[in-house]
């Protein structure tokens, strides 16, 4: 299995750009999530999906952030414009749902977001 | 709401040593319990969890065991590497969202001298 796929794995940008972020959930899992991880804040979650349906995005910072789930094998986390405080390590999890026994959440290897 | 409480890290341990990182929970039901490893530059990594209560999870040496009567998930190991060096996560699942998500600890770093 090829796990939580996410690319770029760095992004450098400057402030006012519009930045793009990609994840591939394992194939089967029906849930995904979002996180920020800055030293600042810990780690945050942003937003998850279950069945490529959006159900709480009370983490999503501002308007400037938004997310979407197109099919059940791809989804984007979109910053526009961006700005210096976007600076963090964004997290890509995914998780079959369902069962009690399929909680565990399994993370990507994340991507360095740099703003300057 | 449900909340994660951890020991303040960071820890700081010589090879061998014991090791032991508190976690305390607040849950309304009976969640599934979980501590996660990140290595450095990496994302988490499931380490180990325990799904009901007197559940002891374990994992490469580390073993937890979920204690409702103390709503406590301690993390300990009998002899910690320099390997072990890490950020460890105490976390739960929040089944009263659909979905079921982890409510995550702050974390506590963990650095192991040879």
């Amino acid at each position: 299995d090829a796990g939580v796929i996410q690319s770029p794995r760095h992004e450098v940008t400057e402030m006012g750009q519009e930045v793009t972020l990609r994840c591939k959930p394992i194939s089967g899992h029906n849930s995904l999530f979002w996180y920020r991880q800055t030293m600042m804040r810990g780690l945050e979650l942003l937003i998850y999906f279950n069945n490529n349906v959006p159900i709480d995005d009370s983490g999503m910072p501002e308007d400037r952030f938004s997310a979407k789930m197109p099919n059940a094998s791809f989804s984007t986390l979109k910053i526009q414009p961006s700005e210096p405080r976007d600076s963090a390590v964004y997290f890509c999890a995914s998780r079959a749902s369902g069962r009690t026994d399929q909680e565990t959440q399994y993370f990507g290897p994340g991507t360095r977001l740099l703003v300057l | 709401g449900n909340s994660v409480t951890q020991m303040e890290g960071p820890v700081t341990l010589s090879e061998e040593a014991f090791l032991t990182i508190n976690c305390t929970y607040t849950a309304t039901g009976y969640p599934s319990l979980f501590w996660y490893v990140q290595y450095p530059g990496e994302g988490l990594q499931l380490l180990l969890k325990a799904t009901k209560a007197d559940d002891k999870g374990s994992n490469k040496g580390f073993e937890a065991t979920y204690r409702k009567e103390t709503t406590s998930f301690h993390l300990e190991k009998g002899s910690v590497q320099v390997s072990d060096s890490a950020v460890y996560f105490c976390a739960l699942s929040d089944r009263d969202n659909q979905g079921g998500k982890l409510i995550f600890g702050q974390g506590t770093e963990l650095s192991v001298k040879p």
